[in-house]
């Protein structure tokens, strides 16, 4: 099983600062990843899949990046609505696939 | 527009069964694949499975395969999901999912507790 780690668990951000949230595969998955973002009581919501293909209900403040292990999530100009639970997902081997265990982005 | 909505959930003592339901409305159902995902207390999401538009293609992830089993009736637009010996760390919200790559489509989810 392709194991997802996500850092930091926590991560603390001003409104109007960036944020960068980090997710590593135990092997590589290519490009086979999205992001979703998830707030309290509600259904994960889908950023990003492809890595940095970005879902039409998300603005360009939202950005992925990455390859093979390494991905991250960039969010500029923190919005309040921003402050949520974010995870990573891959499905190199779709239908089967994984996710991260979730950064939680709370304002500072 | 897209809606999912669960339902069935409840306690259910170990060892106990019970049966989700997802009702789909706002696309053609009988066309596209679909999910179940859960996400126990304190725990990341968890893939579960996967059945295709014509049932006739079914994945498991290994925590549930032989336990639950997942089936859909295209004529009613409705999704299933049969859960059997169910165990503690069986306890989570429950979501059935369409297109959880490209559009994720995601219901509110069902809370299933499993306890004495």
């Amino acid at each position: 099983e392709i194991v997802m780690t996500q850092s930091p668990a926590t991560l603390s951000v001003s409104p109007g600062e960036s944020a960068t949230l980090s997710c590593r595969a135990s092997q590589s998955i290519g490009r086979n990843l999205a992001w979703y973002q998830q707030k309290p009581g509600q259904a994960p919501r889908l950023i990003m899949y492809g890595a940095s293909t970005r879902a039409p209900d998300f603005p360009p403040r939202f950005s992925g990046s990455g390859s093979g292990t390494e991905f991250t999530l960039t969010i500029s100009s923190l919005q309040s609505e921003d402050f949520a639970v974010y995870h990573c997902l891959q499905y190199k081997n779709w239908p089967m696939c994984t996710f991260g265990q979730g950064t939680k982005l709370e304002i500072k | 527009e897209v809606q999912l909505v669960e339902s069935g959930g409840g306690l259910v003592q170990p060892g106990g069964s019970l049966t989700l339901s997802c009702a789909a409305s706002g696309f053609t159902f009988s066309t596209y694949s679909m999910n179940w995902v859960r996400q126990a207390p304190g725990k990341r999401l968890e893939w579960l499975s996967f059945i295709g538009s014509s049932s006739t293609t079914i994945y498991y992830a290994d925590s549930v395969k032989g336990r639950f089993t997942i089936s859909r009736d295209n004529a009613k637009n409705s999704l299933f999901l049969q859960m059997n010996n169910l165990r503690a760390e069986d306890t989570a919200v429950y979501y059935c999912a369409r297109d959880l790559i490209t559009g994720g489509h995601w219901g509110q989810g069902t809370l299933v507790t499993v306890s004495s």
